[in-house]
Order: C-alpha cells, then sequence, then structure tokens
C-alpha cells in the first residue's frame, strides 16, 4: 500500500528566502509523485510531477523537487519565496492499481507562510 | 476549454436530504474520481471510474454513490445527508494511469 509524509504541517520563510517542503512516500511499485497546490478558498493546481524519468523536477512558479529513491523522499524547493507563494501545498502518490484506475494518495498538507 | 467543472459551488443541506454534486469535463478524460478534503487529512478517494459504465470504491466510499453513463459526467450522490459529509469536494479527471489529474474548483458542503 501506497503513503505520503509531509514531516511539517506548517512552516513560515521570510519574503526572498529559500522554500524547503518535505514529504516522504512509501510505494510497493515504482510510483509517479506530484506536488500540488492549493490558494485559499481555489482549487488543486498541478506545480510538477515525477515519472521516473529524470530525477530532477522543474515545476512551474520556480519550484523544483528532487527525487531520491534511496531516501523515499520527494522534497519540494524554491530559491527565493514570493508572498503569492503563502498556499497549501500537498504530496501526492499514484500507483496504478488492480482494474485499472488511478489511485491518489494524498499527504495532510503543509501550510506555507511567507512574511515580509 | 473548461476543463472540469463541477456544480454547485456551495450547498447547505439538512440532515436526511438528498443530492447530487455534478461533475464534468470536455478533455475526453477515461478516469474520473471524486475526492472529498477535510482539514489536517489532505484528500480522501470516495470513488472513480475507469470510463463509461464502470465504477469502483475509493477509501470512503459509504454514504455516496455514482454512475458514469457518458465519458464526460460523473456525478456524486448523497442519498441521505449527515453532517459527517460536511466537507468540500472535489472531481479530478485525467487521461489515464499515472497521468496528471485535473481538478474541479470544488463543491462546499454544509450539513446541518
Amino acid at each position: 500500500a501506497q503513503s505520503v509524509t509531509q514531516l511539517d504541517s506548517h512552516v513560515s520563510v521570510s519574503e526572498g528566502t529559500p522554500v524547503l517542503l518535505r514529504c516522504n512516500y512509501s510505494s510497493s511499485y515504482s510510483p509517479s509523485l506530484f506536488w500540488y497546490v492549493q490558494h485559499p478558498n481555489k482549487g488543486l493546481q498541478l506545480l510538477l510531477k515525477y515519472t521516473s524519468a529524470a530525477t530532477l523536477v522543474k515545476g512551474i512558479n520556480g519550484f523544483e523537487a528532487e527525487f531520491k529513491k534511496s531516501e523515499t523522499s520527494f522534497h519540494l524547493t524554491k530559491p527565493s519565496a514570493h508572498m503569492s507563494d503563502a498556499a497549501e501545498y500537498f504530496c501526492v502518490v499514484s500507483e496504478g492499481f488492480t482494474g485499472g484506475g488511478n489511485k491518489l494518495t494524498f499527504g495532510t498538507g503543509t501550510q506555507l507562510k511567507v512574511e515580509l | 476549454n473548461a476543463g472540469v467543472t463541477q456544480t454547485p459551488k456551495f450547498q447547505v443541506l439538512k440532515t436526511g436530504q438528498s443530492m447530487t454534486l455534478q461533475c464534468a469535463q470536455d478533455m475526453n478524460h477515461e478516469y474520473m474520481s471524486w475526492y472529498r478534503q477535510d482539514p489536517g487529512m489532505g484528500l480522501r478517494l470516495i470513488h472513480y471510474s475507469v470510463g463509461a459504465g464502470i465504477t469502483d470504491q475509493g477509501e470512503v466510499p459509504n454514504g455516496y454513490n455514482v454512475s458514469r453513463s457518458t465519458t464526460e459526467d460523473f456525478p456524486l450522490r448523497l442519498l441521505s445527508a449527515a453532517p459527517s459529509q460536511t466537507s468540500v469536494y472535489f472531481c479530478a479527471s485525467s487521461m489515464g494511469e499515472r497521468e496528471t489529474q485535473y481538478f474541479g474548483p470544488g463543491t462546499r458542503l454544509l450539513v446541518l
């Protein structure tokens, strides 16, 4: 069975400083991994995804994530935070399963706060 | 291109009432799914469909029914609403396994 652990429920950074949102996963198979962002009262937007190609994945808005199989991690980073990055971030693992389908397992989310 | 649309955006129900949350996509995606989002719990899969006429249960299916008569539509039915079903509901679609899921804007449901 797959699972996702987001190690921090809240992260606070100053504008212009680096962002690190941590995610560990477990999966029986080679997973696909995603990061989604949710701004207040909005739906979920895909930031980036890993599907067994390059281990360093670049996403939108300057975010990137590195897949480390040995550490079962998929941490999200950004060199310089912007006020508009304040949102909730979800790490997600996806496995195909018997009968077809695409089951996503979500982490519990990390709330990112960006301060002036 | 509308993507994934959901209606209504917000609904208040009394305990025991029934209602249908609508979801439609115009991307010709085979896979569609319903999730509920509750504070501190991420999103949990309610039901999913791998194509028209095929549906199956997810992680938290009790109290919900679905059907998939067309590729485009995937409605979620609450047969007898309970306060525990107060949540934000998201519909999603994707081209196939391991593909990016596209989410609708969500329906906020309050059951009194």
